[in-house]
């Protein structure tokens, strides 16, 4: 079974810092880049990074660029999402998430997705 | 970035009622546009990749179309499990932005 397993979530101090992680099985991890989107309480769905396949490569969105590194670690199976300069603004829930699977072409869709990780910024 | 409305926001309806959500994006995309289906505390729960492929185990009910900057989802009779938030997205280029999402609530 195909599994995403986020970690690392909690209370922290506006100008903080906190790590995610996001365990996954059941795929060959180190085929595919892996991304990261957010739900802040109320709100909708917001994308937030993304890492390619071999780590080589990022994206990040505005609103976390320049605060927030993306990482991966393909013989632990882990991505991880390195949060600085935290605002309340960045409370949410975080999900780590990667491309569907699909015989031949592109896949444009997310699948599975993790529970998710709630990240309370607040003093 | 690529913005994407969703019309309605809100709707109220039955069991056994058709709906149909429509996703707009604000250039073309191809058919690079996903639906999910989400519910308070799950995970998103991919309904429809590539604007028409129905995700495996997802229920035939579901239906997607669309191409270029207009797409929609459609559930031909709806069930109660189906009361839940739907969001499009687009995955043409970065950031994959989501639509602001359309809450399907019991009439």
């Amino acid at each position: 079974e195909v599994q995403l397993v986020e970690s690392g979530g909690g209370l922290v101090q506006p100008g903080g810092s906190l790590r995610l992680s996001c365990s996954a099985s059941g795929f060959t991890f180190s085929s595919y880049a892996m991304h990261w989107v957010r739900q802040a309480p109320g709100k909708g769905l917001e994308y937030v990074s993304v890492i390619n396949s071999n780590g080589g490569s990022t994206y990040y969105s505005d609103s976390v660029k320049g605060r927030f590194t993306i990482s991966r670690d393909n013989s632990k199976n882990t991505v991880y999402l390195q949060m600085s300069s935290l605002r309340a603004e960045d409370t949410a829930v975080y999900h780590c998430t990667k491309r569907v699977y699909c015989s031949g072409g592109s896949c444009y869709g997310f699948d599975p997705w993790g529970q998710g990780t709630l990240v309370t910024v607040s003093s | 970035d690529i913005q994407l409305t969703q019309s309605p926001s809100f709707l109220s309806a039955s069991v056994g009622d058709r709906v149909t959500i429509t996703c707009r994006a604000s250039q073309g995309i191809s058919s690079s546009l996903a639906w999910y289906q989400h519910k308070p505390g799950k995970a998103p729960k991919l309904l429809i990749y590539t604007a028409s492929t129905l995700q495996s185990g997802v229920p035939s009910r579901f239906s997607g179309s669309g191409s270029g900057t207009e797409f929609t989802l459609t559930i031909s009779s709806l069930q109660p499990e189906d009361f839940a938030t739907y969001y499009c997205q687009q995955l043409n280029s970065y950031p994959f932005t989501f639509g602001p999402g359309t809450k399907v609530d019991i009439k």
